[in-house]
C-alpha cells in the first residue's frame, strides 16, 4: 500500500466549530507533514512529525493543533478558524525526515476546507 | 528567505511536441531538489529527487537535469501526451533543514 489517505475530502465549518482532519499511511514512514495550500500559491509547510514527536512548527497559530497518535496516523484539530484559513490542507509522509536522507514525499489528495 | 522560482507559470503545448520548463533555487547550502507532478483532483506524485551537480534522471518520456552551482533544474517532456497535463512543482531542500520550499509550479496543458 503506497497511498496516503486523507479524510474528509471537503469540509465546511463555521468560525465557532471544532473539527479534525485525518491522514493515514501504512508504508511504515516515520515522518509525516501537514501543508497548507492557498489558490495559485505553492504548498507551505505547517508541521513536521518525526517518530510521532513534533519536530517542526512553522509558527502556525494555535487554532491549528496537530496530533500524531501513532506512526500511521496524523490529525489536525481545528478550532475557532478564520475565513482566511480556507485552503487545501495536504498531508504527506516520507520514510525518514528529509534532512537525513534523499527521500521523496508521498502526498495525500488533500482536504478542501472552507471556513464561513 | 529561500525563494524557489518556476517558469513559465503556465504552458500550452500541442500533443506530440516536446517541452521543457525551469526551476531556479538558491545554490548555497543546497541539499536536494524534488520534482512533483500534480494532476487535478489527485495527490502530488514524486517524479525525481536530485542531489548531485550534473545529475540527469529519466522516467519514461520525462527527464530532468540539475545544476547546483548556478541553481537551476530543467524538466523535459518528450512527445507530450494529454495525460501529461498537470502542474509540475519543484521544491528545494537546504542542508540541515527538514523543510521543502516549493515553487509556484508550471501548469502544463496538452492540446489534442
Amino acid at each position: 500500500d503506497t497511498e496516503v489517505t486523507q479524510t474528509p475530502k471537503h469540509l465546511v465549518m463555521g468560525m465557532t466549530n471544532k473539527k479534525s482532519l485525518k491522514c493515514e499511511q501504512h508504508m511504515g514512514h516515520r515522518a509525516m507533514y501537514w501543508y497548507k495550500q492557498k489558490a495559485k500559491k505553492p504548498p507551505e509547510l505547517m508541521f513536521v512529525y518525526s517518530y510521532e514527536k513534533l519536530s517542526i512548527n512553522e509558527s502556525v497559530p494555535s487554532r491549528f493543533s496537530p496530533e500524531c497518535p501513532n506512526s500511521s496516523l496524523l490529525n489536525l484539530h481545528l478550532h475557532a478558524l478564520q475565513p482566511e484559513d480556507s485552503a487545501l490542507y495536504l498531508c504527506a509522509s516520507s520514510p525518514r525526515v528529509l534532512r537525513k536522507a534523499f527521500n521523496e514525499q508521498f502526498f495525500g489528495p488533500g482536504t478542501r476546507l472552507t471556513v464561513l | 528567505i529561500l525563494n524557489v522560482e518556476q517558469s513559465p507559470q503556465s504552458l500550452h503545448v500541442q500533443e506530440g511536441d516536446s517541452t521543457n520548463f525551469t526551476c531556479s533555487f538558491p545554490s548555497s547550502n543546497f541539499y536536494a531538489l524534488h520534482w512533483y507532478r500534480w494532476e487535478t483532483a489527485k495527490s502530488p506524485e514524486a517524479l525525481f529527487v536530485m542531489t548531485l551537480n550534473g545529475d540527469e534522471k529519466k522516467k519514461g518520456r520525462i527527464s530532468a537535469t540539475l545544476n547546483t552551482k548556478e541553481g537551476y533544474s530543467y524538466l523535459y517532456i518528450k512527445g507530450s501526451q494529454p495525460e501529461d497535463s498537470a502542474t509540475y512543482l519543484c521544491a528545494s531542500l537546504i542542508q540541515g533543514a527538514q523543510k521543502l520550499v516549493f515553487g509556484q509550479g508550471t501548469r502544463l496543458t496538452i492540446n489534442p
